[in-house]
């Protein structure tokens, strides 16, 4: 089945150790994104990329980054975790268009800061 | 800022009820509204989406849109224990619709 996966699902970091996310789709979707969801609250845009064209939100912080290989592949960094960035990160994809708002989530990681 | 707020709930219900759901957005540019289902400890699902005032329906749901009132809400006919969720509205960034902003969310529970 087409789907949206995403690893690991659960990553443990100490403080100040990089991490790297992954997020593999067989959607062919033109667009994924990257959000941040901690509990109990809405999800969070952090940055998406519409092909190889990439949108940074403005207010994510410089610690977060983000790759895009390819089609399938995006990956998302961050440098220095600190405890506030423990949280729920989904990848979702949608077709570009009049319907890419329809999002596509994967399963999410999530992570925690010790 | 845009914003989208719901009513974060818990919203109770009997099985076998309607529940109404609501959510309001700020942007008067929004041409897309969407409304995304997160069990617990789960990613989101679309559920439903509508572009156009007025009503749609999907088997159990139906979306309501009123761009006049900046009004959007989505409701759940014969409610099923399995219903229990939070359900996330989402709304375009002023007709860019590569961009959705996210409500915290409604916390349904369906009580059996």
């Amino acid at each position: 089945d087409a789907m949206v996966i995403q690893n690991p699902r659960y990553q443990v970091t100490q403080f100040g150790k990089p991490v790297t996310l992954s997020c593999s789709q067989t959607l062919n979707h033109n667009v994924m994104y990257w959000y941040q969801q901690k509990s109990s609250q809405a999800p969070k845009l952090l940055f998406h990329y519409y092909d190889k064209d990439f949108n940074n939100e403005a207010d994510t912080p410089d610690n977060f980054q983000s790759r895009r290989p390819n089609t399938s592949f995006c990956f998302l960094d961050i440098r220095s975790p600190g405890l506030g960035d423990a949280a729920m990160y989904l990848c979702a994809t949608s077709r570009a268009g009049p319907r890419t708002g329809e999002l596509f989530f994967g399963e999410g990681s999530r992570l925690t800061v010790l | 800022q845009k914003e989208v707020e719901q009513n974060s709930g818990p919203l109770s219900v009997p099985e076998g009820a309607i529940a109404s759901l609501n959510c309001t957005y700020s942007d008067r540019g929004s041409q897309s509204f969407f409304w995304y289902r997160q069990y617990s400890g789960k990613s989101p699902e679309l559920i439903m989406f509508i572009y156009s005032n007025g009503d749609k329906e999907d088997g159990r749901f139906t979306a309501q849109l009123n761009k006049a009132s900046q009004y959007v809400s989505l409701l759940i006919r014969d409610s099923q224990p399995s219903d229990s969720a939070t359900y996330l509205c989402a709304v375009d960034s002023g007709g860019s619709n590569y961009k959705l902003t996210f409500g915290k969310g409604t916390l349904l529970t369906v009580n059996p």
